[in-house]
């Protein structure tokens, strides 16, 4: 089975400062795709980052890269140059294997606030 | 991105009533939609996949004859909730999948937040 996990419930960060919110993963399945996905108060679910497990590189958007560590099952997300409009609820979810590549597993998510 | 577009993206029904939701892929053909659920401040959870054309298939614990599924064209699937009870009050929302493929990004509508009273 697969599983995700964000130990982070709430993270605090300065505006302009980096902040870094943590994702570890379980799978048996050699190929799988995790994302990061931003929500916030309204309630859309907005894609920020995506990065396959046979990716050389780490993914990056903009000011979101993706700290992938696939011998430590961690995808951690890395948020640069933090802004006010940053304050969300973020989401991280693996992509399940098999024939339904579209189905996610989420994690619990983190309440990142940024304060001025 | 690929946009999808949901409606309504808020209702209120009474207990007994049943309640329709609509996920559209506005600018492309949609294979395959899911159907999450998410309680506040909580994660979400699969309810359903719903492939054009056919039977959707329901994650274990999920109610098929409670939330009926059809997904009647590439660009568009519903989600009715049947005798809406005050507990299948929460927030509901689709993706869609245009390729199916391992490496697709995948993208949200904006979700509809049901209240039944």
């Amino acid at each position: 089975a697969q599983k995700i996990t964000q130990t982070q419930p709430g993270m605090f960060v300065q505006e302009k400062e980096a902040v870094t919110l943590d994702c570890t993963y379980d799978t048996s399945d050699p190929s799988y795709g995790l994302f990061w996905y931003k929500q916030p108060s309204s309630g859309e679910m907005i894609f920020l980052i995506y990065q396959g497990s046979y990716d050389q590189q780490n993914a990056t958007e903009g000011r979101y890269s993706l700290n992938f560590q696939k011998a430590r099952k961690s995808a951690n997300l890395v948020i640069s140059a933090s802004q006010l409009g940053d304050s969300a609820m973020y989401f991280c979810a693996m992509r399940k294997g098999g024939t339904s590549y579209g189905k996610l597993t989420f994690g619990q998510g983190t309440i990142l606030t940024v304060h001025p | 991105g690929a946009v999808v577009s949901q409606h309504p993206s808020r209702v209120i029904c009474k207990s007994g009533t049943s309640v329709k939701i609509e996920c559209r892929s506005l600018d492309f053909q949609a294979t395959t939609m899911f159907w999450y659920r998410q309680f506040p401040k909580k994660s979400l959870m699969l309810m359903a996949t719903s492939n054009e054309g056919s039977k959707a298939t329901y994650e274990q614990g999920v109610e098929k004859d409670k939330f009926l599924i059809n997904h009647a064209s590439l660009t568009l699937s519903t989600l009715t909730v049947t005798s809406a009870h005050p507990e299948d009050s929460s927030f509901y929302i689709c993706s869609a999948s245009l390729t199916g493929g391992p490496n697709e990004k995948l993208f949200f509508g904006s979700g509809t937040q049901l209240s039944v009273l």
